[in-house]
């Protein structure tokens, strides 16, 4: 299994308050990614990140902020927190991009925000 | 954009029995990886096809992809409880593209 630890791996919080989930990865990818997964929409892409402090938006990035300072940490940041954030979310790593490159994932997150 | 349709949305069988799972594009791919999701888990990597035609086996579980690479099925032989699940393809829109895209799942019950 690629090692890839996400925390928490379940949190409640209130509207309006900041939450910050972290993915850690211990097989030196390159490539490192944040999704939700919700019930009618599926696995949606919200950062992703091809190096350290480099970024770029995914389908569903408005509200959402992520940092990377090393290679091994991706942040997935929550500014302030509202209801429709309520989701699943799961980083995945790559070693490369494109066709020939599967991605792994962790095991998720559960955010609930009330 | 490109989107991915799975068919069916869900499927329950009697254990022993076979079942395929497809996934259609509506462009080609570049890429079709297939994952498994159990309740409250994170996906697993199952399989890669990247050349039309081509197939790969892993245990009891084939994937296909068509000449075409737009669509892809997944067939499993003699199926047991340990089968069930969410099973997941995901696809890139281009060969150096990092933005999956993932169809909506077919979710797996076999009846022991």
């Amino acid at each position: 299994d690629a090692g890839i630890t996400q925390s928490p791996r379940h949190k409640v919080t209130e509207t309006g308050t900041p939450v910050t989930l972290r993915c850690h990865q211990t097989e030196n990818h390159r490539y490192m990614y944040w999704y939700r997964q919700d019930p009618g929409h599926g696995l949606r892409l919200i950062h992703y990140s091809y190096g350290v402090k480099d970024t770029d938006k995914g389908e569903v990035s408005d509200g959402y902020s992520v940092s990377r300072s090393k290679t091994e940490d991706f942040l997935l940041t929550l500014e302030s927190a509202t209801s429709s954030q309520t989701s699943v979310y799961f980083c995945a790593i790559s070693e490369r991009a494109g066709g020939n490159q599967p991605q792994h994932f962790g095991d998720g997150t559960r955010l609930s925000i009330l | 954009s490109q989107e991915l349709e799975q068919s069916p949305q869900s499927l329950i069988v009697q254990e022993g029995k076979n079942l395929t799972i497809n996934c259609t594009s509506s462009k080609t791919l570049y890429g079709l990886y297939w994952y498994k999701q159990k309740y409250g888990e994170g996906l697993i990597f199952l399989m890669m096809l990247q050349k039309g035609g081509e197939e790969k086996s892993h245990e009891k579980i084939t994937a296909k992809l068509d000449e075409k690479k737009q669509q892809s099925s997944l067939h499993i032989t003699a199926s047991q409880p340990s089968h069930a699940g969410i099973y997941l393809c995901g696809a890139v829109p281009n060969n150096y593209g990092q933005n999956f895209v993932f169809g909506p799942g077919t979710r797996l019950s076999v009846l022991p």
